[in-house]
């Protein structure tokens, strides 16, 4: 079955304390993107990647370092974790660049930082 | 900046009517746009696409496309309870390098009474 798959589902952690949030997808997409959802604001992405070392900044990447040294994985790391990065934040792949019609979403990873 | 804009509602219809949803965007160049739906809680899951002007029909559900206005829209036709969700409008830009980008609205919440 086709997926993209994010660990942990939620977190709850205090300000400063590193956490990476992971990402896998099976279907061996090049194309993968960070975002973050906040209520009014909608997708907002946060980093994408083009494929294994690739990757570059989206709207919102301020607080947030990602990386891809495997295609199937593209983990989220916040390195000193913020209040305001509370959010719901999704992880997607997609066959073409900038997703579309291709595009699968992971389930979620909702965070709250005290 | 690229704009995607939506109409939050919420959106009140009864079973059995039809349910308009409208989206307009401001980068005249776009290229592709979606529907996606999005139940409380999951992931957002594509629904609909539409990359030329008219209408596209797919089962109870049809996207409408101006690009000279730059608007598009979603109608649900015979609306069921099941369909309450907030849909969102996402717009990929024409890039053909690696910096395409799937901008998104911020949601309208739509609501099917029985």
């Amino acid at each position: 079955e086709a997926q993209v798959t994010q660990n942990p589902r939620y977190l709850i952690t205090v300000t400063g304390k590193k956490l990476t949030v992971t990402c896998s997808q099976n279907m061996n997409h090049e194309y993968m993107s960070w975002y973050r959802q906040d209520p009014g604001l909608g997708l907002r992405q946060i980093y994408y990647s083009m494929n294994v070392e690739v990757t570059d900044k989206g709207d919102v990447p301020e607080g947030y370092k990602v990386s891809r040294k495997e295609k199937r994985n593209f983990p989220l790391i916040l390195e000193s974790p913020s209040p305001n990065q509370t959010s719901l934040y999704f992880c997607a792949s997609s066959l073409i660049p900038g997703g579309g019609e291709t595009q699968y979403f992971g389930p979620g990873t909702r965070l709250l930082v005290l | 900046q690229k704009e995607v804009e939506q109409n939050s509602g919420p959106l009140s219809v009864p079973e059995g009517a039809i349910a308009s949803l409208n989206c307009t965007y401001s980068d005249r160049g776009s290229q592709s746009f979606f529907w996606y739906r999005q139940y409380s809680g999951k992931s957002p899951e594509l629904i609909m696409f539409i990359y030329s002007n008219g209408d596209k029909e797919d089962g109870r559900f049809t996207a409408q496309l101006n690009k000279a206005s730059q608007y598009v829209s979603l109608l649900i036709r015979d609306s069921q309870p099941s369909d309450s969700a907030t849909y969102l409008c996402a717009v990929l830009d024409d890039d053909s390098g690696s910096a395409r980008q799937l901008t998104f609205g911020s949601g309208t919440q739509l609501t099917v009474l029985p």
